[in-house]
């Protein structure tokens, strides 16, 4: 059974802090790693990382994927009390059961 | 291009009755899928479906139905509700090339008493 496990699970920062949250994944024909902002309503897509060791980037967040040690970190840098929310991260299976698995989440509490 | 849209966005529901969940999108996506969301779960992949006339169960599929009639709509239905089955339940879509990622519905918040 594919499983994905994020951690932590609950954070609590000041504004200004770097934080990383970490994603582990066992998935079956993996294809990608996914990751989603979730703020009170449908997630919100970030990135998508297909290749080991390259790193995504986007404004102050920024992600990589370790295929061999199979775990991603998502990083956001001088935090904002607008990057507080859900961080999921997923696993992408390909071929003909085609699906995603979804960890549990780290919910982000960035305090002014 | 109004993207993925569920209806309705609030319900309240006895135990015993049963509803359907509407979800349809409108980017020719071949793929799409129902994930229930759980305080402290995370999203759950309850069926997807690859293609018109294709279904498939997803991780907890027991009491929903679903069909796949046309590549727009995918309806999730509930035959007979549960308490357990109050949640928010997210409908998503995607187009399975590999540089694409899911679009998910505004979600549906339901309530089983």
């Amino acid at each position: 059974e594919d499983k994905v496990v994020q951690s932590p699970l609950s954070l609590v920062v000041h504004e200004g802090d770097t934080v990383t949250l970490n994603c582990s994944y066992e998935v079956t024909n993996f294809r990608s790693l996914l990751w989603y902002k979730q703020e009170k309503k449908a997630p919100t897509f970030l990135f998508m990382l297909t290749s080991s060791g390259i790193e995504k980037k986007s404004g102050r967040l920024s992600s990589i994927l370790d295929k061999k040690e199979l775990f991603s970190i998502l990083n956001i840098t001088a935090t904002q009390t607008g990057d507080s929310a859900v961080y999921l991260c997923a696993g992408d299976s390909g071929g003909s059961n085609y699906k995603l698995t979804f960890g549990k989440g780290t919910l982000l509490t960035v305090n002014p | 291009n109004a993207g993925v849209t569920q209806t309705p966005k609030f319900q309240v529901l006895k135990t015993g009755q049963s509803m359907t969940l509407q979800c349809a999108q409108d980017m020719n996506h071949e793929y799409m899928s129902w994930y229930r969301q759980d305080p402290g779960m995370g999203l759950r992949l309850i069926h997807y479906s690859v293609g018109a006339g294709i279904t498939d169960q997803g991780e907890v599929p027991n009491g929903y139905n679903v069909s796949r009639s046309t590549t727009e709509d995918f309806p999730l239905r509930l035959l007979s509700a549960a308490p357990s089955q109050t949640s928010v339940y997210f409908c998503a879509s995607q187009a399975i090339i590999f540089t694409d990622t899911q679009y998910f519905g505004p979600g549906t918040r339901l309530t089983v008493l």
